[in-house]
């Protein structure tokens, strides 16, 4: 049963549009997200995390939105640049416990020119 | 200066084999993790290991084992490798394991293909 769900495998963006990468989690007791990139061939980097007592986290061209509510999350990437095409990797944590990150199954990214 | 290390990159081996996995972390942290992405590219935790305390999931069978010399290694032992075990192992670290603020840091990982 998978708790963090990334239903886009993949998605094609114009350089210097607006990417949003999508998450979707059902486990209530997750307070803390993260987003992570990764290159073929490389592990994931991380990229930006957001509290659960947040709803917006901001750091350059990514921003980080959560909806509590609708157990929601997204990423935002402005402008787009070739170098983003990667893929992401939404991963949310459950604070107190010793699960680890879970992860969603990754959404690649492409930008293109 | 690479934070999280792992030896080797690549690993082919026959079933029945044993074999093991390095990871090593220099940033200082105090938990490491294995993780394993499948064939589906889901990644999903196998072990955490906090100042020498193993959390295992269940879910891990116990032909795989960790072992941990020292706070900046966390080495993964792998008993009769089967052809399901064929992966991508990843390692992590972090400085803390329950605080949900600590970010996780990931090393390159090993692809190992069980023939």
């Amino acid at each position: 049963d998978q708790q963090v769900k990334q239903n886009s495998p993949s998605l094609s963006v114009q350089e210097g549009r607006i990417s949003i990468l999508n998450c979707d989690y059902t486990n209530s007791m997750f307070d803390y997200f993260l987003w992570y990139k990764k290159y073929p061939a490389e592990g994931p980097t991380f990229l930006i995390s957001i509290s659960s007592i947040k709803d917006k986290n901001e750091d350059g061209r990514f921003t980080v939105f959560l909806n509590k509510s609708a157990k929601h999350l997204s990423l935002h990437i402005v402008p787009s640049q070739p170098g983003d095409s990667a893929v992401y990797f939404c991963a949310a944590f459950s604070g107190g416990g010793a699960d680890g990150l879970t992860f969603g199954k990754g959404t690649h990214l492409i930008i293109q020119p | 200066d690479t934070a999280v290390s792992q030896t080797p990159k690549y690993l082919v081996t026959q079933m029945g084999n044993d074999k093991s996995i390095k990871c090593e972390q220099n940033l200082g942290h105090d938990t490491m993790y294995w993780y394993k992405q499948d064939s589906k590219k889901f990644l999903k935790i196998m072990f955490s290991y906090n100042n020498k305390e193993l959390i295992i999931n269940e879910t891990v069978p116990n032909r795989f084992s960790p072992k941990s010399p020292d706070k900046a290694h966390l080495n993964l032992h792998i008993n009769s490798l089967e052809l399901g075990d064929s992966a991508v192992y990843f390692c992590a670290s972090s400085r803390q394991l329950t605080s949900g603020q600590e970010t996780q840091y990931f090393g390159p990982g090993t692809r190992l293909l069980v023939l």
